[in-house]
Formats: C-alpha cells, sequence, structure tokens
C-alpha cells in the first residue's frame, strides 16, 4: 500500500515552540501531500512536495522529502494556538485510468497550548 | 467564489432508510471523490469519479452508490442505512491532468452521519 504513517501519533507543545512531525512511506512516490484538519471538518491542502524536490516552504511551515529513506517531515515553525489540528501526510497511488490518488496515514494530531 | 460544499452538515436517521449526501464543486474539477473517515482514523477512499459518467470503487468496501451526472454534482447514497455506517463522509475534487500525478485536493466540510 502506498499509505503514508505520521509520527508521532499525538504532540503537545507550547505556543511558540516549533513542531516537528513525520511521515514515512512504502513505495515509490510521484508526490507527498501535507494536509490539515480541525475537528469535525474537511481538509485542507497545505503543501505538495514532488519526487525531485528536497525541501519546500510555505510560510512557517517547511517541508523535507528524503526518497531514499522514503520520508518527509513538516516543521511548522513558532507555533500558535490556532494551529492546534490533526496534520495528514497523502501519498499518491496510481489508479486505472492513469491517475494518482493519494492515501492517507491516520495523521499527527497537534495540540500548541497558549 | 469557487468551493466544494456538502450537505447536510450533520444527519441523524432510523436503520433502513435511503440517504443521499450531497456534494458539489463550483470549481469545474473533472476529478471527485468520497472519503470515510471515523473519528481519530484515517480517510479511506470510497468512490472517485474521472469525469461526467465515471465512477469507480475505491480501497475500503462500501455499501454506497455514486453518480457523476453533471460535472459539478457528485451525490453519495445509501439505499438501506445501519449503524455500521455511521462515520464522517469527507467529499474531494481536484483538477489538473491525469498525468501530472500531483494536484492538491480540496475538501468539503464533510457530513457527520449516525444511524441509530
Amino acid at each position: 500500500s502506498q499509505q503514508g504513517e505520521e509520527d508521532p501519533q499525538a504532540l503537545s507543545i507550547q505556543e511558540g515552540e516549533n513542531a516537528t512531525m513525520n511521515c514515512s512511506y512504502k513505495t515509490s512516490i510521484n508526490n507527498l501531500q501535507w494536509y490539515r484538519q480541525n475537528s469535525g471538518r474537511g481538509l485542507v491542502h497545505l503543501i505538495l512536495i514532488r519526487s525531485n524536490e528536497r525541501e519546500k516552504h510555505s510560510g512557517r511551515l517547511r517541508v523535507t522529502l528524503d526518497t531514499s529513506k522514503k520520508s518527509s517531515s513538516l516543521l511548522i515553525t513558532a507555533s500558535r494556538a490556532a494551529d492546534t489540528a490533526s496534520y495528514f501526510c497523502a501519498t499518491g497511488g496510481k489508479r486505472s485510468g492513469g491517475s494518482y490518488i493519494p492515501t492517507f496515514g491516520r495523521g499527527t494530531s497537534l495540540i500548541v497550548h497558549p | 467564489e469557487a468551493d466544494i460544499y456538502q450537505t447536510p452538515r450533520y444527519l441523524v436517521i432510523g436503520t433502513g432508510k435511503k440517504i443521499t449526501l450531497e456534494c458539489s464543486q463550483t470549481m469545474g474539477h473533472d476529478k471527485m471523490y468520497w472519503y470515510q473517515q471515523d473519528p481519530g482514523m484515517e480517510l479511506h477512499l470510497i468512490h472517485y469519479s474521472y469525469g461526467v459518467n465515471s465512477t469507480e470503487k475505491g480501497d475500503l468496501s462500501s455499501e454506497s452508490t455514486v453518480s457523476r451526472i453533471r460535472t459539478e454534482h457528485f451525490p453519495l447514497t445509501l439505499e438501506s442505512a445501519r449503524p455500521s455506517h455511521t462515520s464522517q463522509y469527507l467529499c474531494a475534487s481536484s483538477g489538473l491532468g491525469r498525468l501530472t500525478g500531483g494536484e492538491g485536493y480540496t475538501f468539503g466540510s464533510g457530513t457527520r452521519l449516525t444511524v441509530v
């Protein structure tokens, strides 16, 4: 399965600290995506990193990808209470018809205490 | 504003009832998806569609059915709801070509279904 697995399952930090979440996957990928989900809501796309990229930034987010280790990390710098959410990685699995449909892990539950 | 909408937001219904969960997007995306997610768990793909009149089953076996008669509309139907169908159902869409292998998904807010 292409399913990514996030680590840790839960993370609790103080506001202002950095939060790092990791994702491991099993087979070759075309790209890896990170999403955020607030409790009881849909997922919001944060960032996509392609297999030929090693690092990508978006605001306070930094994503790295190591295809040799089949792993990715999401770093949130200077965290805020509003960053409290679950974070998922998704890796693309090829389907019939040639399209890639990402599969999701269980996510990392991040709590940022004010 | 281009977006993806799911209704209802919450639904509590009795066993044996037929229900349809609505999903509509105004982004002109050709691909649409339904995921099922239990609290604190991963998302499971249950149906997807590459375009009008195209539907495929996903990874998780589901008793639900879908249709794609219009690009913007991808409803999910349960003919006879059971308590085991209690879950959150998330609809998503994406819009780049098939071979790019890497567009981000836009998700709706979800429908939380409870079957009693």
